[in-house]
């Protein structure tokens, strides 16, 4: 079974631009979240759809916002890019929002 | 405080040596308790899903819970060069199952 693909694995963009990043979940699940590592804050949960709703929404600003399709690929988009959103952003994947989640490979972000 | 406290490191080990890897969290609401295994430029790898307290044990590693005391370890017998990575633990709530929060991580580095 394929594992969570995400695209693309890396984007360099300029400040005040936007960005949408692609997830596809592993075949038959139906929740996925997203995650923005850096290493001075770590790993921080963004927000979470299951059956193309938002569940759940971590503290980020407006700027970042997510959507989930009917097949259960997810996007998020960031608009206004600020050199600090410069992060690997992570997507991973469950079969229903109480079971282990599985990360993709992630897409790296640049913002110069 | 962060709600997930986890051993800074870096941790060094020779080849074989056991290792142990902890967490502690201060949310009582924390059921499900994962490991994830990070290598650089990848995304995390689960390694261990549990959420009751007590043992479980798959393969070389043994995950262990303590809800009481609010920690949990991962042990790693017979380590292996292969085994140099990030570790992170991640838990969450049953309300909140797709919303993990992390720990800041563990680099381990296994000597030949």
């Amino acid at each position: 079974k394929a594992g969570v693909t995400q695209t693309p694995r890396y984007l360099i963009k300029t400040r005040g631009q936007q960005v949408t990043l692609s997830c596809s979940p592993i075949s038959g699940h139906r929740s996925v979240s997203w995650y923005q590592q850096t290493p001075g804050q770590g790993l921080q949960f963004l927000f979470e759809y299951f059956s193309e709703t938002q569940r759940n929404k971590g503290n980020f600003p407006g700027r970042f916002s997510g959507r989930q399709f009917s097949n259960s690929r997810s996007e998020m988009n960031v608009s206004t890019l600020e050199l600090g959103d410069s992060a690997l952003y992570l997507c991973a994947s469950s079969l229903w929002p109480y079971n282990e989640q599985f990360f993709g490979p992630g897409t790296r972000l640049t913002v110069l | 405080q962060k709600e997930v406290e986890q051993d800074p490191g870096p941790l060094s080990v020779p080849e074989g040596a056991i290792v142990s890897l902890n967490c502690t969290y201060s949310n009582s609401a924390f059921q499900y308790f994962m490991w994830y295994r990070q290598y650089s430029r990848k995304g995390p790898e689960l390694l261990m899903y549990t959420y009751s307290s007590g043992n479980k044990e798959d393969g070389r590693f043994t995950a262990q819970v303590d809800k009481s005391s609010k920690y949990i370890s991962l042990f790693i017998r017979d380590s292996q060069p292969s085994d140099s990575a990030t570790y992170l633990c991640a838990m969450n709530p049953y309300t909140n199952a797709g919303k993990s929060t992390f720990g800041d991580g563990t680099t381990l580095t296994v000597k030949p």
